[in-house]
């Protein structure tokens, strides 16, 4: 099946830093999603995007569908932008494969 | 508008017991999907459900079952549990498809089985 690597792992960052995670598929796959977990365990749907660019606010996100990545753009980090970030691909049978996430710590 | 609710939020059980787990979506979502969330496997998928048929499937055993009411409420069945069946229970709703539409998720039913 469908392998979804996501890197880096952890991210440790200073308040107000810039990151950018990434996630990797290796075939092709109709739909992209990008998910944030906070340290309590709430999950937020951040981005549908199976190919192009989306920004929202400080977030920003980028697939390339044909080189099989997806980023996630952080700016001007916060320390409420902790917690794991999840990439998730839907390779064509309407079944979700999640990445095993970036977990991200913003020092204030 | 009312987010996601999952019931029971915390949840002991012992090997071989089975387990009922609800959720209830926001209103006006007709789909509802389910993901079980383990420090080894991470987050996969179980199944979705809309309009009270289940549309689609994970790679999960017979023993993890569910259902949708008219109301679109649904309700997850793990029977003969495992020691491995400890995990956080997450549901999300969505208007259609969860892999195009946003999902809303609950807060989680946090399962442990002993």
């Amino acid at each position: 099946g469908i392998q979804v690597e996501q890197s880096p792992p952890d991210l440790i960052l200073q308040e107000g830093a810039n990151s950018t995670l990434r996630c990797n598929f290796s075939d092709s796959v109709n739909n992209l999603q990008w998910f944030h977990q906070n340290p309590w365990g709430q999950l937020i749907n951040l981005f549908y995007i199976p190919s192009g660019t989306k920004q929202n606010g400080r977030l920003s996100a980028t697939t390339v569908a044909t080189e099989r990545y997806s980023l996630l753009y952080i700016s001007s980090s916060q320390t409420t932008d902790s917690g794991v970030y999840f990439c998730a691909v839907e390779p064509g049978d309407d079944k979700i494969i999640f990445g095993k996430g970036t977990r991200l710590h913003i020092l204030p | 508008k009312a987010g996601v609710t999952q019931t029971p939020r915390y949840l002991i059980k012992t090997r071989g017991q089975q387990v009922t787990l609800s959720c209830s979506p926001i209103s006006g979502h007709r789909s509802v999907s389910w993901y079980q969330q383990t420090p080894g496997q991470g987050l996969q998928f179980l199944f979705e459900y809309f309009s009270e048929t289940q549309r689609n499937k994970g790679n999960f055993p017979g023993r993890f079952s569910g259902r949708q009411f008219s109301n679109s409420r649904s309700e997850m069945n793990v029977s003969t549990l495992e020691l491995g069946d400890s995990a956080l229970y997450l549901c999300a709703s969505s208007h259609d498809r969860p892999s195009t539409d946003t999902q809303y998720f609950g807060p989680g039913t946090r399962l442990t089985v002993l």
